[in-house]
């Protein structure tokens, strides 16, 4: 079992719907990560997560430390969101690893208009 | 503007032959990373790298090469010896810790 796991691997939404991306990790972890990346290879990074709920523009992060798992959600989704999300995690207790991170296989999200 | 340079964005390989995965960063950032990335699954760790003249192997260093002369720099080798090349490779760069990770626009290698 993957120590990153997330669902589902493929949404498909019309436009302006809301949208919720999960996230379930069996590890302690010192931060949370998600990304995204574009259909040309780039990756840019979202948000990073400690505890509590991260906004930026559309885009919402949580993080239930507890409970292991982290969502992502796109309110109002437009086709430009069109892309993988992924999550990854920062393990803790693994010395001075600097940002080694474990992620998951990604969702890929179509959004049509 | 900062961030990292991948290149080149598409490169072709024949059999057992070695090829060099260039990475360059001005973003000042100590820790450097390699990954590769499969269809379906995860971004996988190759090399990373704290600090100049230092890396580490990371979860499928075998068939791979790296070297952090300069800071800016992190490239990697692919030798003949990794017998399954064909993916896409990323690298990265963070500051210490917990940062994030600043991603390249990657590098897609195939063998002829």
């Amino acid at each position: 079992k993957n120590e990153v796991e997330q669902s589902p691997q493929n949404l498909t939404a019309q436009e302006g719907e809301f949208i919720t991306i999960n996230c379930s990790y069996s590890v302690g972890i010192s931060a949370l990560h998600w990304l995204q990346q574009h259909p040309g290879g780039g990756i840019v990074s979202l948000f990073m997560l400690s505890s509590g709920k991260k906004k930026h523009g559309r885009l919402i992060a949580t993080i239930n430390i507890q409970e292991k798992h982290s969502s992502l959600h796109i309110t109002a989704s437009h086709p430009r969101d069109s892309a993988v999300y992924i999550c990854a995690v920062k393990p803790s207790g693994r010395g001075t690893s600097y940002g080694k991170l474990t992620f998951g296989q990604g969702t890929i999200l179509t959004v049509h208009p | 503007d900062g961030g990292i340079t991948q290149s080149p964005k598409y490169l072709f390989r024949k059999e057992g032959q070695n090829v060099t995965l260039s990475c360059e960063q001005n973003l000042n950032h100590d820790a450097m990373y390699w990954y590769r990335q499969d269809p379906g699954q995860g971004l996988r760790l190759i090399y990373y790298s704290q600090i100049v003249n230092d890396f580490q192997k990371g979860d499928i260093a075998e068939g791979y090469s790296v070297s952090r002369e300069k800071k800016e720099s992190f490239p990697l080798t692919v030798t003949s010896a990794q017998k399954n090349p064909t993916a896409f490779y990323l690298c990265a760069s963070s500051m210490q810790g917990n940062q994030p990770q600043h991603f390249g626009d990657g590098t897609r290698l195939s063998i002829l």
